[in-house]
């Protein structure tokens, strides 16, 4: 069945570096998602991603899907603490799918 | 407009004990999903239903565990004789699922099961 991978699964950078966050599915996507989880929280959604080769940016973080529609990223530039969290990709074959989830990468801020 | 709804926001049950989870999706969304969330681990797929459907429940247990979507009222996730090992975070999500972009999830703040 599909399945969607994230690497790494923890990363500890200190504020102001920058950060990466890898997704690959096995199949290719209809669209991709991201979520971000606060500690103790619930997963948000940040955005989504439907065009090949689509780059999309919020202030410090830019997401990339991949020409091929099987692979994603999230960077942040220059962390700061409020960055801290679990970053979950999700993606579906079609629209009509079910959403599978990866992993997550979970990210901490040196201050 | 009100987000997804969970209650209970936590939930004791002792070993044996009957737990029931419900999730109220945000207005105008047909579609709920539910996920379960150990500490420190990822969403692990329970069930995907729409309204008096269960679309996908490959990610539920046979036993002990059932989940509904009636026409009127709430999604719930029930758990039967719950044991020490259903101790989690259950998270709905909602999802208006229309053409196009109706992927995207919006979850609820979660009910918290600790099983004594």
């Amino acid at each position: 069945g599909q399945q969607v991978m994230q690497i790494p699964q923890y990363q500890h950078v200190q504020e102001g570096e920058d950060f990466t966050t890898y997704c690959n599915s096995s199949t290719t996507l209809s669209n991709i998602q991201w979520y971000k989880q606060r500690p103790g929280g619930h997963p948000v959604f940040l955005i989504q991603l439907v065009k090949s080769g689509e780059v999309k940016k919020q202030k410090r973080l830019t997401f990339q899907f991949g020409e091929a529609k099987k692979n994603s990223s999230l960077h942040i530039t220059a962390t700061q603490t409020t960055d801290v969290g679990t970053y979950f990709c999700a993606g579906s074959k079609t629209s009509y799918d079910k959403v599978i989830f990866g992993p997550g990468t979970s990210l901490s801020v040196i201050p | 407009n009100a987000g997804v709804m969970q209650n209970p926001r936590h939930l004791v049950r002792r070993r044996g004990q009957e737990a029931r989870l419900r999730c109220s999706p945000m207005k105008g969304h047909s579609h709920v999903y539910w996920y379960r969330q150990l500490p420190e681990e990822g969403l692990k797929f329970m069930v995907y239903l729409q309204k008096e459907n269960i679309i996908d429940e490959s990610g539920m247990p046979k036993e002990r565990f059932s989940a509904e979507f009636p026409k009127e009222g709430p999604s719930i996730l029930r758990i039967q004789q719950v044991v020490r090992g259903d101790s989690a975070a259950y998270f709905c999500a909602s999802s208006p699922r229309t053409r196009g972009s109706g992927e995207t999830q919006y979850f609820g703040p979660g009910t918290r099961l600790l099983v004594l």
